[in-house]
């Protein structure tokens, strides 16, 4: 079955940048999404489209994309960005498949 | 204002068969190029697709879980709801469910759920 592979984890300082990536075979032919889910709380869209920010998210939330690859970074990584990050895409048009996430730790 | 709220059992025995009421409110299932979807989440594990139905009443089901699960909608009542029969040990999890609106351009699952966790004893 298809799957889309997250790092486990990725620690970083605050003010520095974080990049999480997400590996993908369809990634080149399907829209990547990511989501924030803090501890006890439900997921969260911080980047739709491979790129685009949904209203309310910081402008330091950006996604990109390069063949089976996309990348979240997250630019001047505060406290509250503590949190685990899915990305998520389709395996067609009709069946969606979520990323195996990453734990975000801010030092 | 857009509001998605699950409901159901949070305890069901082994074999027994779980429904989950996923109730909406801020935009219609009978209207174009909208989704609801079931997510789940054991516990410290990563989010599942689970099942998903579309305003014209087309629905999508996880191939390894097709032979148990039913999703259906109440347009009238603004509800999605999912079934999963013969329920194991493996299937307690937090239930999510969320929408997609192509409509508005956004492919993603813009607005989730609180989630309903459900346990499954023997």
């Amino acid at each position: 079955s298809y799957e889309l592979t997250q790092p486990p984890s990725v620690s970083v300082s605050p003010g520095q940048t974080a990049r999480i990536t997400c590996s993908g075979d369809a990634l080149p032919k399907q829209y990547a999404h990511w989501y924030q889910q803090k501890p006890g709380q439900a997921p969260v869209m911080v980047i739709y489209k491979d790129s685009e920010r949904p209203s309310g998210i910081p402008e330091r939330f950006s996604g990109s994309s390069t063949g089976t690859t996309v990348t979240l970074t997250i630019s001047g990584v505060q406290a509250e960005d503590e949190a685990d990050y899915y990305c998520q895409s389709a395996d067609s048009s009709s069946t969606y498949v979520f990323g195996t996430g990453t734990k975000v730790t801010v030092l | 204002q857009v509001t998605l709220k699950e409901s159901g059992p949070a305890l069901v025995k082994t074999t027994q068969t779980l429904t989950l009421t996923c109730t909406f409110s801020g935009f219609s299932l009978s209207t174009n190029e909208m989704r609801v979807i079931w997510i789940r989440q054991p516990p410290g594990k990563a989010l599942e697709w689970l099942a998903h139905i579309d305003w014209d009443d087309d629905r999508f089901y996880r191939t390894s879980l097709k032979t148990r699960l039913t999703i259906s909608k109440d347009t009238s009542k603004n509800q999605v709801v999912l079934t999963m029969t013969n329920m194991d040990p493996v299937d307690t999890a937090t239930y999510y469910c969320a929408r997609i609106f192509y409509g508005s351009g956004n492919y993603g699952m813009d607005v989730w759920g609180q989630g309903t966790t459900v346990t499954v004893s023997s």
